[in-house]
């Protein structure tokens, strides 16, 4: 199946700063999706894109998908930004294939 | 964005007993749904899709015994988690694709935490 590499895998921030994210995956798809995981496990839709450039506030994403892979930008970081990041990727099915996601931790 | 409403947010029960989630969309129909399992510190790894009126499909080395799938209706899947054991406490979480005019993007219940004791 296809596999999903995120990196880095942790990431500690003090507050106001930037930071990019990274997805790498092994094939192409359909289907590429950002989320934020609270610390209540909820996941938050970032970004549907499995192809170009979105924004949206402080956060931006881009992905390159003749190269397989995607960025999220986060900018101005804030404490509420906190959490694990995950990308997704998936095919025609709608069934999504996750990566080892970021850990994000911002500090004042 | 769609609303996905997952019941309960948090379960304790007994080894041997058998545990229901239930995932609903809220805003439209989903022939689909999709059941993932996450645990501590992991990424969440898809255990089976939820088919409206038919058999649900399971990843492979997932037991569909022990974790039966039920579309009841155009808005309801459940996950029964049956005969429990601590080795089965996690993270739960369902998914519902909303399928628009050029796309299909993934929107996920609140999750449920299974502790079993």
């Amino acid at each position: 199946g296809i596999q999903v590499e995120q990196s880095p895998p942790d990431l500690i921030l003090q507050e106001g700063a930037n930071s990019t994210l990274r997805c790498n995956f092994s094939d192409s798809v359909n289907n590429l999706q950002w989320f934020h995981q609270n610390p209540w496990g909820q996941l938050i839709n970032l970004f549907y894109i499995p192809s170009g450039t979105k924004q949206n506030g402080r956060l931006s994403a881009t992905t390159v998908a003749t190269e397989r892979y995607s960025l999220l930008y986060i900018s101005s970081s804030q404490t509420t930004d906190s959490g694990v990041y995950f990308c997704a990727v998936g095919g025609t099915a709608s069934k999504l294939t996750f990566g080892t996601g970021t850990r994000l931790q911002v500090t004042l | 964005g769609a609303v996905v409403s997952q019941h309960p947010s948090w379960v304790i029960c007994k080894s041997g007993t058998s545990v229901k989630i239930e995932c609903r969309s809220l805003d439209f129909q989903a022939t689909t749904m999709f059941w993932y399992r996450q645990f501590p510190k992991q990424s969440l790894m898809l255990m089976a899709t939820s088919n409206e009126g038919s058999k649900a499909t399971y990843e492979q080395g997932v037991e569909k015994d022990k974790f039966l799938i039920n579309h009841a209706s155009l808005t309801l899947s459940t996950l029964t988690v049956t005969s429990a054991h601590p080795e089965d406490s996690s993270f739960y979480i369902c998914s519902v694709p909303l399928q628009g005019h050029m796309n299909t993007e993934a929107f996920f219940g609140q999750g449920t935490r299974l502790t079993v004791v």
